[in-house]
């Protein structure tokens, strides 16, 4: 088995960058996606491929990887932002894992 | 447009089985795999295992083997997550997910409770 290891906070100020970074070493061989889930709704996917965005996505979330770590950007955060953030990756013949997730705080 | 429509809360006592489903619209439902995620009150996003529905296969995660079946009906496009032995631990919101975790089901909570 593998880990995806996430911090459990995150905080700033609306208008600043938050980054939260998610660590593990299939991440050096397989891609990451991200998800944003606020309280009672379903994950919504954000990044995917490490850094691609899909469709409706705001451009102020970004994605970038180096190594075995991938970071989760959002530029100029606002407070709608604030919400849980899972990272994800598969490896061939491995079963899936989800990161801890991390809580973004706004405000 | 894509859906995936789950169906409603279960309440369950300890042992025994639920069986939560996921029908989907918008798409050709043989083309992609469905993943099954669960949620815990106040905890993370947990894996439980995946099907194809074109042939059927799946994969289960190893904490759920044994307990878990994925099936699915290609005549009414719907995929199936059955799970056994039920216990308190079990509570929690169930997830279907297509294949590229891009569409997610509105999430079907099942309470297991004496």
């Amino acid at each position: 088995s593998y880990e995806l290891t996430q911090p459990s906070s995150v905080s700033v100020s609306p208008g600043q960058t938050a980054r939260i970074t998610c660590s593990g070493d299939v991440l050096a061989k397989k891609y990451a996606r991200w998800f944003q889930q606020k309280p009672g709704q379903a994950p919504v996917l954000v990044i995917y491929k490490d850094s691609e965005r899909p469709s409706g996505i705001p451009e102020r979330f970004s994605g970038s990887s180096s190594g075995t770590t991938v970071t989760l950007t959002i530029s100029g955060a606002q407070v709608e932002d604030e919400a849980d953030y899972y990272c994800y990756s598969a490896a061939d013949n491995n079963p899936v894992v989800f990161g801890g997730g991390t809580k973004l705080t706004v405000l | 447009q894509v859906q995936l429509v789950q169906s409603g809360a279960e309440v369950k006592k300890p042992g025994a089985s639920v069986k939560v489903s996921c029908k989907a619209s918008g798409y050709t439902f043989t083309s992609y795999y469905m993943h099954w995620v669960r949620q815990a009150p106040g905890q993370g996003l947990e894996w439980m295992g995946i099907i194809n529905p074109s042939g059927g296969s799946t994969s289960y995660a190893q904490k759920f083997q044994g307990r878990v079946t994925m099936t699915r009906d290609t005549s009414t496009s719907t995929v199936y997550m059955e799970l056994s032995s039920l216990r308190s631990e079990d509570t929690a919101v169930y997830y279907c997910a297509r294949g590229a975790v891009d569409y997610w089901g509105q999430g079907t909570l099942v309470t297991v409770s004496s």
